[in-house]
């Protein structure tokens, strides 16, 4: 059910500045780990996805890093923009199929 | 990209009453969808895996005569909510994937805000 006074991390950051982006993800043996982007009141939005064999992957304006040793992720927006405000997700796919468990999300707010 | 749409957008409905929600994949078939419930400012909980011509598998802790689940057709999954109650106020969002895609990538639906009075 609902937790009442939950809130998200925030991260606050200067438009032009970059943003990090970090996640703990649970299960050493997923395969495939993904960056989604939700803007208020809408479904979640692809970003970049990274394989479990890779460390590094780079898309437009953001990269995604991958440590397996400690189960961490990070996305990294480059010259961060208004439009990237909106909180992110990472998710997580174990055991081949495309049932995904997501982290609890970061609010990105990007003041001018 | 692929769209999945959802409808409706947002619903309010007095409690005890049910509530349908649809979600369609528009220009790909699907043999799997999958419905999400996000409570404001949390992450989004799977619920279900809903699979075409056969029956939903539910998460753990979610009741399956609560939340009705129907594939009955590649392009068309619907959730109804059964006896609404105000702690069903939710969001929620179903996933599908091009089943004969090369990728994995998943297309979410844009979500559907559920209100009980």
């Amino acid at each position: 059910g609902e937790s009442v006074g939950l809130h998200l991390p925030t991260l606050s950051v200067q438009e032009g500045d970059n943003s990090i982006i970090n996640c703990a993800y649970s299960n050493s043996a997923s395969d495939y780990l993904i960056w989604y982007k939700q803007e208020s009141g809408k479904g979640p939005q692809f970003i970049i996805d990274i394989r479990s064999n890779m460390d590094k992957r780079q898309g437009q304006r953001v990269t995604v890093l991958l440590n397996k040793t400690v189960k961490h992720l990070s996305l990294q927006i480059a010259a961060t923009q208004p439009g990237d405000s909106a909180v992110y997700f990472c998710a997580e796919r174990t055991g081949g199929g495309n049932k995904l468990t997501f982290g609890t999300g970061t609010q990105l707010k990007v003041e001018l | 990209g692929a769209v999945v749409s959802q409808h409706p957008s947002w619903v309010i409905c007095k409690s005890g009453t049910s509530v349908k929600i649809e979600c369609r994949s528009l220009d790909f078939q699907a043999t799997t969808m999958f419905w999400y419930r996000q409570f404001p400012k949390q992450s989004l909980m799977l619920m279900a895996t809903s699979n075409e011509g056969s029956k939903a598998t539910y998460e753990q802790g979610v009741e399956k005569d609560k939340f009705l689940i129907n594939h009955a057709s590649l392009t068309l999954s619907t959730l109804t909510v059964t006896s609404a109650h105000p702690e069903d106020s939710s969001f929620y969002i179903c996933s599908a994937r091009d089943r004969v895609a090369f990728t994995g990538e998943l297309f979410f639906g844009e979500g559907s805000r559920l209100t009980v009075l």
